[in-house]
């Protein structure tokens, strides 16, 4: 089955500085890639997703990127700023009638003032 | 507007005491999905449903139940066989080809 490892699990970033998380998975079937964040207390939110034919996709201050090959697809945020402090969580799944998706262990976003 | 709606906030359970949580959506999404999460830890799948009247076991079954009688609503009961019960448990939805829909989750305690 299909595994997701997500790096870091911690993260420090100076407000207006850029943040990248990492993710890698293990099923080359696997064809949807989204991206949730968690405020404290909340439930996840979706943020962006990205499907195999895609190779980068752009929304505003956040962008991710998709490497099929090489079986990693990461999360940037750039400009960042205090309310981006959360909890994200990197998942993929293969798209058809079982939509079970498998998620990243998270990684904690702290922007630094 | 469409949602999920996950209640109570927050329960408290006696120990020995069997507790239902709450979950309905109203985006006529044929999937629904029960996660844990434990503090500062990642989601573990429960329970899943992908139609109704149907449902699988995920990856921490032990001592919970559901049921889906409707396609919109996917209880979960904690049972006393649950030794640890105090986490934070997530609904969520979604239709073919699309992301989850979560919930904003209830806080379950024993005390």
């Amino acid at each position: 089955g299909e595994n997701v490892e997500q790096h870091p699990s911690t993260l420090s970033v100076q407000e207006g500085d850029s943040a990248v998380i990492k993710c890698t998975y293990s099923d080359s079937a696997s064809n949807y890639f989204p991206w949730y964040k968690q405020e404290l207390g909340k439930g996840p939110q979706l943020i962006i997703d990205i499907r195999s034919n895609v190779g980068e996709k752009k929304d505003q201050r956040i962008a991710v990127t998709l490497n099929k090959t090489a079986k990693h697809f990461s999360l940037h945020i750039t400009e960042t700023q205090p309310e981006d402090s959360a909890v994200y969580f990197c998942a993929a799944s293969f798209m058809n009638r079982d939509d079970k998706i498998i998620f990243g262990k998270g990684t904690r976003l702290h922007i630094l003032p | 507007d469409g949602g999920i709606t996950q209640s109570p906030k927050y329960l408290f359970r006696k120990e020995g005491q069997n507790v239902t949580l709450s979950c309905e959506q109203n985006l006529n999404h044929d999937a629904m999905y029960w996660y844990r999460q434990d503090p500062g830890q990642g989601l573990r799948l429960i329970y899943y449903s992908q139609i109704v009247n149907d449902f699988q076991k995920g990856d921490i079954a032990e001592g919970y139940s559901v049921s889906r009688e409707k396609k919109e609503s996917f209880p979960l009961t904690v049972t006393s066989a649950q030794k640890n019960p105090t986490a934070f448990y997530l609904c969520a939805s979604t239709r073919v080809n699309y992301g989850y829909t979560f919930g904003s989750g209830t806080r379950l305690t024993v005390v």
